[in-house]
């Protein structure tokens, strides 16, 4: 199965309200990252949280991560439709940087 | 300084032809990982390059499938005799590193569809 798994699998909001998304993971990671990913085009880098730290902030994202929960969420505050795209979380555990991504959320944010 | 290129970006091919992937890494960049997509789902790990060695091919299927980062060039993903459910789009990634502290940065991804 899924090294991450996200939840919720879709997520609509409106616009300006905050939205909330959850990965859990089965293996001891090094790092967990997020990316953003927007129909039909690749994947971008959002944030990396390393295993060593619990919380981290970009802009108007926040991401936190409990080792013992082996979860992570995704909070973005005052969302805009912008927004609107699918979320996926991504561990990597070996010596190198291969990473496994969950099956993502779908973000929409409604103007 | 260029991102990750991909190329072609759409590819339609029908079963039974082959179909190549072409991946240009960031300047500087010697690491390539190719992931597949499908449609409504994550991406899944299917190899990872270094220039003139395969490192973990682990999530490539057996047959068919082949990989190369050649010294001179860019990495190339091979997809003999394709069938219908080769379909997904197809992201290479590249990295100056290999370990846990370097951040993989994303192509636009080649589509592939077979007919």
């Amino acid at each position: 199965s899924q090294q991450g798994e996200e939840d919720p699998q879709a997520l609509s909001i409106q616009e300006g309200e905050n939205a909330t998304m959850n990965c859990s993971y089965k293996t001891s990671i090094n790092n967990l990252q997020w990316y953003r990913q927007n129909s039909g085009r690749g994947l971008v880098h959002l944030i990396l949280i390393r295993s060593n730290e619990r919380e981290k902030h970009s802009g108007r994202l926040r991401v936190t991560l409990d080792t013992s929960k082996k979860s992570s969420s995704l909070l973005i505050t005052a969302s805009r439709a912008a927004d609107t795209a699918s979320y996926f979380c991504a561990t990597d555990s070996g010596g190198y940087q291969k990473v496994t991504f969950g099956t993502g959320t779908k973000l929409q944010v409604i103007p | 300084n260029a991102g990750v290129m991909q190329n072609p970006r759409h590819l339609v091919r029908r079963r039974g032809q082959e179909a190549r992937l072409r991946c240009s890494p960031m300047k500087g960049h010697s690491h390539v990982y190719w992931y597949r997509q499908l449609p409504e789902e994550g991406l899944k790990f299917m190899v990872y390059l270094q220039k003139e060695n395969i490192i973990d091919e682990s999530g490539m299927p057996k047959e068919r499938f082949s990989a190369e980062f050649p010294k001179e060039g860019p990495s190339i993903l091979r997809i003999q005799q394709v069938v219908r459910g080769d379909s997904a789009a197809y992201f290479c990634a590249s990295s100056p590193g290999g370990g846990p502290a370097y951040e993989q940065y994303f192509g636009p991804g080649t589509r592939l569809t077979v007919t």
